[in-house]
Parts: structure tokens; C-alpha cells; sequence
């Protein structure tokens, strides 16, 4: 079956700081591949996705890129704030399967 | 505002008690979905419902019971829970799979229960 491994968090960064969250996959065929975002006290939020290879997402300044040379889908921010303080899951989608990585908490410092 | 709506948002209840959550979706999907978020432990995917007929159930204790009488609506009845059903409880809802289109999972935001 699919899986994903995503680098275990904490990740404790100052406010302007680049991010990367690392997010590798395993999985049959060529699945849609998807970061959520889950604020303190929520539910996850979809926060950007690609559907096939070299697609970048983006969103809220956040992106990520489908690379299926390496099957990776790191996310990366040039500049945080404190608002995106939270946790991140990275998702693939495959046939009838989701799987979702265990979530990288992100805290960001003034 | 995702679409997902769940109630209660947070739920103490007695081991012997019966308590039910509800989760609506305004989103027109047709798969519905129950997770379970631990403390340090991965989500957890409960029950899936495609078109109202459960399509998957992970090896899910009994005292956790899902009744989807339609498209929109899904319920999770508790039944003599132990302190380590602890946790948030995630609905969610996309169109029915395949995935590989990007088809998206959309998540409620979430009920807090506590089992004492």
C-alpha cells in the first residue's frame, strides 16, 4: 500500500525564517499528493495540492512541487509568521486510498 | 467555514453513557468519513461511507456504531467507551473516490471527547 514519511517535528523557526517540511512517498501509479494544515483547537484545512508530476501548488505563500524522481512533496515558505504556527500533514491520494503522514508541527517565534 | 459541520465541538462522557456525534456536510459529496486524531499517534481512519453504504470499516471496536441516513449526514453513536477512546474525532467529505484526480477531503473541525 501507499505511504508517507514526513521529518519529525518539532520545527521551531524565528518569524521570517524559510521552511521546509520534507515529505516523501511511496505508492503504485501516479497518485494526486496534497498538504493539509491543522490550527490549534481545528480540524485539518486542505492548504494546497498537485495532481501529477513537476505540478507546484501553492497557496497562502506556501508551495510544493511534485517530483516523481524522487517522490517527494516538500513544502516550503520563504518567510513565516507566527500565524502559521500549527501542524502539517502531507497526503497522497491513490485509487480508493488516502494516506496521510504522521504531521510535522511547525512553531514559529517572534 | 470548510462545509463540514460537527456537533458537539467538545463531549465529556461516563463509560456507561450513550452519546452520539453528528457531523452535516453542504458541500454535495458523496463519501463521508469518520477519523480518529490521538496524541501523538497518526489519523486514524474509522469508518467510509460511499452513497450512504459503509465501503470501509478499520477493525473498529463495536462500541463505536455509524449510521449515515443520507449524503449529508453521518453519526457516530458511543456506547460504553474506555478513557482511551480519548480524542478528537475528525468527519470529513469529498466526492466518492478514485483520488488520483485530486479529488479532495474536506474536514470538519472536529469533536473534542473525553471518556471518564
Amino acid at each position: 500500500g501507499n505511504s508517507v514519511t514526513q521529518m519529525e517535528g518539532p520545527v521551531t523557526l524565528s518569524e521570517e525564517a524559510f521552511l521546509t517540511i520534507n515529505c516523501t512517498y511511496t505508492a503504485t501509479g501516479y497518485p494526486s499528493l496534497f498538504w493539509y494544515v491543522q490550527y490549534p483547537g481545528e480540524g485539518l484545512q486542505l492548504l494546497l495540492k498537485a495532481t501529477k508530476a513537476d505540478d507546484k501548488g501553492s497557496n497562502k505563500g506556501f508551495e510544493a512541487t511534485y517530483r516523481k524522481e524522487t517522490t517527494s512533496f516538500h513544502l516550503e515558505k520563504g518567510s513565516v509568521q507566527v500565524s502559521d504556527s500549527a501542524v502539517y500533514f502531507c497526503c497522497t491520494g491513490g485509487g480508493n486510498k488516502l494516506t496521510f503522514g504522521t504531521g510535522t508541527q511547525l512553531k514559529v517565534e517572534l | 467555514e470548510t462545509g463540514v459541520t460537527q456537533t458537539p465541538r467538545h463531549l465529556v462522557m461516563g463509560m456507561t453513557n450513550k452519546k452520539s456525534l453528528k457531523c452535516e456536510q453542504h458541500l454535495g459529496h458523496n463519501a463521508m468519513y469518520w477519523y480518529k486524531q490521538s496524541a501523538k499517534k497518526p489519523l486514524e481512519l474509522m469508518f467510509v461511507y460511499n452513497f450512504k453504504e459503509q465501503t470501509e470499516n478499520n477493525s473498529v471496536p463495536s462500541r463505536f456504531s455509524p449510521e449515515c441516513p443520507n449524503s449529508s449526514h453521518l453519526f457516530l453513536h458511543l456506547h460504553t467507551l474506555q478513557p482511551e477512546d480519548s480524542a478528537l474525532y475528525l468527519c470529513a467529505s469529498s466526492q466518492v473516490p478514485p483520488y488520483d484526480s485530486g479529488n479532495t477531503i474536506y474536514f470538519g473541525e472536529g469533536s473534542w471527547l473525553t471518556v471518564v
